[in-house]
């Protein structure tokens, strides 16, 4: 019943490896995004996409790539993970309307040693 | 680029009204959100008002804003122990791009 999924919840792991955080809704909304939560509870907007555009924030590496096997999901995959990496990672979805109200995910915390 | 402020902290007795203030810079704004988060949570979408409304009223929560003086307020009646949280203001512009305060967390003392 969860409207906004990601998995997993918890994510340790060592400097240089490459993971992926998955996301899925099934609000069937048609934009989905990525936040990252710093340790001082900053949001900040890393990407927003739905199936005609990619929005990337700018100030993200390039390290950071979503990929979206199908509308429903919007995976995360980080590669050569870096210590300033740790943070929560919120996806996020909604549809484009009047009011594009974004739902929020539980979050993924990433811890890299 | 937008910003979006918010005070770090406020404290108040279970029972009195807790009012959470928030500035935006961003003029384009066209509709501004404040969430929840609860400790090892999400974020929940709390209420949210559109940039040419004044007032939004929904059940304990009243959301003001003034759009002159780009200021956000967020007012909970009777606070309760389980209200206390992080809130944060976000401001959403046309590329649907939500910008976030730093988010206040709010302490209620029995």
């Amino acid at each position: 019943d969860t409207a906004v999924s990601q998995t997993p919840k918890y994510l340790v792991t060592q400097m240089g490896n490459d993971k992926s955080i998955k996301c899925e809704q099934n609000l069937g909304h048609d934009t989905m995004y990525w936040y990252k939560q710093d340790s001082k509870k900053f949001l900040k907007i890393m990407f927003s996409y739905n199936n005609k555009e990619l929005i990337i924030n700018e100030t993200v590496p390039n390290r950071f790539s979503p990929k979206s096997p199908d509308k429903a999901h919007l995976n995360l995959h980080i590669n050569s993970l870096e210590l300033g990496d740790s943070a929560v990672y919120f996806c996020a979805s909604s549809q484009v309307s009047d009011t594009d109200t974004q739902y929020f995910g539980p979050g993924t915390r990433l811890t890299v040693l | 680029g937008e910003d979006v402020e918010q005070s770090l902290f406020l404290s108040v007795r279970e029972g009195d009204s807790s009012v959470i203030n928030c500035t935006y810079t961003d003029s384009s704004s066209t509709y501004l959100y404040w969430y929840k988060q609860e400790p090892g949570a999400g974020l929940q979408l709390l209420t949210y008002i559109f940039s040419n409304m004044d007032m939004k009223q929904d059940q304990r929560l009243t959301v003001l804003l003034n759009k002159k003086d780009k200021h956000l307020s967020l007012r909970i009646a009777d606070t309760q122990t389980g209200d206390s949280a992080i809130y944060f203001c976000a401001e959403g512009n046309a590329g649907n791009m939500l910008t976030f305060g730093g988010g206040t967390r709010l302490m209620v003392k029995p």
